[in-house]
């Protein structure tokens, strides 16, 4: 079945407490990016990344690093998380980039983040 | 990519078909109309996407106005499952040296019995 996979689903951490969020799709898709929700802010686009070692950030990368190794798999990582960070994350993968026509994105069932 | 315009809530009574309107007044000539939905924290669903014509699949239908400033998302029978979270968004063809995917606040959909 085609799917885009995270996990944790539930966390609760403490602050400064590192902590990755890993994301895999078994589609070969090309393109993948993560997003967070907030109430009252809807999804907002915080990296992504168009193919292996390719990547760059999104309207908030503050606090958020990423990593492109491998095609199938692009990890969040945290290196510090602070309160300011309690979310719900979303990872997401699209086949193409750069053709608007083929690039639906198929998003993964979100990981819900609490820092205390 | 351009901006969108959709109104925050609308309802439905079910069996009836749901209109959702999105506009996006500026809209460019490669930048093509996607529609998602969210349910309840779920992660959101792909539901159609066009450039100029109306587009059909087995969830939508989606009519997009000959100037291309707005477009209308139409579920022919709604059900109880369709109550979600919509998102018009656009995406400019080709992408560039940066790939940006804005999610407005979208339009919740209640639909009712």
């Amino acid at each position: 079945e085609a799917q885009v996979t995270q996990n944790p689903r539930y966390l609760i951490t403490v602050t400064g407490k590192k902590l990755t969020v890993t994301c895999s799709q078994n589609m070969n898709h090309e393109y993948m990016s993560w997003y967070r929700q907030d109430p009252g802010l809807g999804l907002r686009q915080i990296y992504y990344s168009m193919n292996v070692e390719v990547t760059d950030k999104g309207d908030v990368p503050e606090g958020y690093k990423v990593s492109r190794k491998e095609k199938r798999n692009f990890p969040l990582i945290l290196e510090s998380p602070s309160p300011n960070q309690t979310s719900l994350y979303f990872c997401a993968s699209s086949r193409t980039w750069y053709n608007a026509n083929t690039g639906e994105l198929f998003f993964g069932e979100g990981s819900r983040l609490t820092v205390l | 990519d351009a901006k969108t315009t959709q109104p925050p809530s609308m309802d439905c009574a079910e069996g009836r078909a749901a209109n959702l309107p999105c506009n996006h007044s500026t809209i460019s000539g490669n930048e093509y109309v996607y529609w998602y939905r969210q349910i309840h924290s779920q992660g959101p669903q792909y539901i159609i996407h066009g450039l100029k014509n109306n587009e059909t699949n087995e969830m939508a239908s989606l009519i997009i106005t000959e100037d291309r400033k707005s477009s209308t998302l139409i579920l022919p029978h709604a059900t109880l499952r369709d109550t979600a979270v919509y998102y018009c968004i656009v995406r400019v063809a080709g992408g560039g040296s940066n790939y940006k995917l804005t999610f407005g606040k979208g339009t919740l959909l209640t639909v009712n019995p």
